[in-house]
């Protein structure tokens, strides 16, 4: 079956470095993501990584996947006001993504 | 990716009324999937569907209380039927984006029901 925890809350100074991190169960995903949902908005897709890949960089974004340890992370370098957000993190199973619980990241100045 | 555009996207309901929310995509695709979230809360899968064949209902959703429409490969629909304040949500629909695009997900409906 499939089981996404992610912890609840991370408070992170602007201009810092945030890691947020996600374990998952399910050994045969094929792709895993990370979402940004915003206050009264819908899910931003924000980056993915294919389960054969172990980095994947997009400009401020770097997730790494340990694949042994079924551990997915998502650091934002450089962290701003905008990025204080839901963030969830999601494996794709057979058919349908599982979404963990989502970390409430808060930027403070 | 594709672009969904989903309505209403907010609706406040009486009780015991049902709500129908819809949702259209701009190319076309074979599955859709409908989730809910429940405040405070995470996602969760209500159903697939694909078009000419009956919705498939993930545990503890049933068709009766969330039936769903899937006329074409562009179009969905899904009813919250005889609505109670637990169904007090918001309720999004999702497509696949095609190989490595991902999930591309509706602005949602938030649902308050009095």
């Amino acid at each position: 079956g499939e089981d996404v925890e992610q912890s609840l809350f991370l408070s992170v100074r602007e201009g810092d470095s945030s890691v947020i991190n996600c374990t998952y169960t399910d050994s045969s995903s094929t792709y895993l993501y990370w979402y940004k949902q915003e206050p009264g908005a819908g899910l931003q897709l924000l980056t993915y990584i294919f389960s054969n890949m172990d980095m994947k960089q997009d400009q401020r974004l770097t997730v790494l996947l340990n694949k042994k340890d079924k551990h997915l992370s998502l650091r934002i370098a450089d962290t701003q006001t905008g990025d204080s957000a839901i963030y969830f993190c999601a494996e794709k199973g057979d058919y349908k993504l599982s979404f963990g619980a989502g970390t409430t990241v808060t930027v403070r100045a | 990716s594709a672009v969904i555009s989903q309505k209403p996207s907010r609706d406040i309901c009486q009780r015991g009324t049902s709500l129908t929310i819809q949702c259209q995509v701009d190319s076309q695709v074979t599955m859709m999937f409908w989730y809910r979230q429940q405040p405070g809360q995470s996602l969760t899968l209500i159903a697939t569907a694909n078009q000419g064949s009956e919705a498939t209902y993930e545990s503890g959703f049933v068709i009766d209380k969330f039936p769903i429409s899937r006329p074409n490969l562009t179009f969905s629909t899904l009813t919250v039927s005889n609505m109670s304040p637990e169904d007090s949500s918001i309720y999004l629909c999702s497509v696949e984006g095609g190989q490595g695009y991902g999930y591309t997900f509706g602005s949602g409906t938030r649902l308050t029901v009095v």
